[in-house]
């Protein structure tokens, strides 16, 4: 079955500072990975996804993943934090084993604190 | 750039009562997800449509049911309402059939908020 796993349910960094928010996955066959953002009370929002290509992903805000297929990681990272960065972020897995919409499927969850 | 759309944004229903909820994906979206997030937890995948027909179906209870419209608009409708069932509740769409290929990425809605009473 496809999971992926995030092993910290909060990081704290400083304004300014660079930030990375770990994942890792486990799936047969070739991973569809992606990074979503969610603002208190609202939807999750698409950062970016990795499904081929390079292993440096960049997305919206300055966001960047960094796919290791060895370290089966998938690990989100900024390179200078900004406070309205504050955040819970989710990492996903596409799952299509099921049926041909491949449903995502979740990690935990990472609370991002970013102070001034 | 349109969103998707998802009503009512709260909801307050009393045990045993039925809600439908309502999602209109953004436009050229063929397929439409609904997810489930309880509080402090991450989205659950309930019940996915595809061009119309169900294709993939999660934890989703026997007490809910959805559908998706000829016009792409999806509804999921839930009834015998239980306190366990007060959650956000997301829809999500992406083309799967678009000009440009599939699109995996799913473009979520800003959720229904149940509460059970």
């Amino acid at each position: 079955a496809q999971s992926v796993a995030q092993p910290e349910d909060q990081v704290n960094v400083a304004e300014g500072n660079p930030l990375t928010v770990k994942c890792t996955y486990s799936v047969s066959g070739n991973p569809y990975l992606f990074w979503y953002v969610q603002y208190p009370n609202r939807g999750l929002q698409f950062l970016l996804k990795y499904i081929t290509g390079d292993n440096l992903v960049k997305g919206s805000y300055g966001f960047e993943a960094e796919f290791n297929k060895s370290q089966t990681s998938f690990h989100l990272k900024k390179p200078s934090a900004l406070v309205s960065d504050s955040a819970l972020y989710f990492c996903a897995v596409r799952d299509a084993s099921s049926g041909n919409t491949g449903k995502l499927i979740f990690g935990q969850g990472t609370t991002l604190q970013v102070k001034p | 750039a349109a969103g998707v759309i998802q009503s009512p944004r709260h909801l307050i229903k009393e045990k045993r009562e039925t809600a439908t909820l309502k999602c209109y994906p953004i436009p050229r979206h063929d397929t439409v997800y609904w997810y489930q997030q309880g509080p402090g937890q991450d989205p659950q995948f309930l019940i996915s449509f595809y061009e119309k027909m169900q294709s993939d179906k999660g934890s989703i209870p026997d007490r809910f049911s959805a559908q998706q419209f000829s016009d792409y608009h999806s509804e999921l409708n839930m009834s015998s309402l239980e306190l366990g069932d007060s959650a956000l509740y997301f829809c999500a769409t992406c083309p799967l059939r678009g000009l440009k290929g599939p699109q995996y990425e799913q473009y979520f809605g800003p959720g229904t908020r149940l509460t059970v009473t």
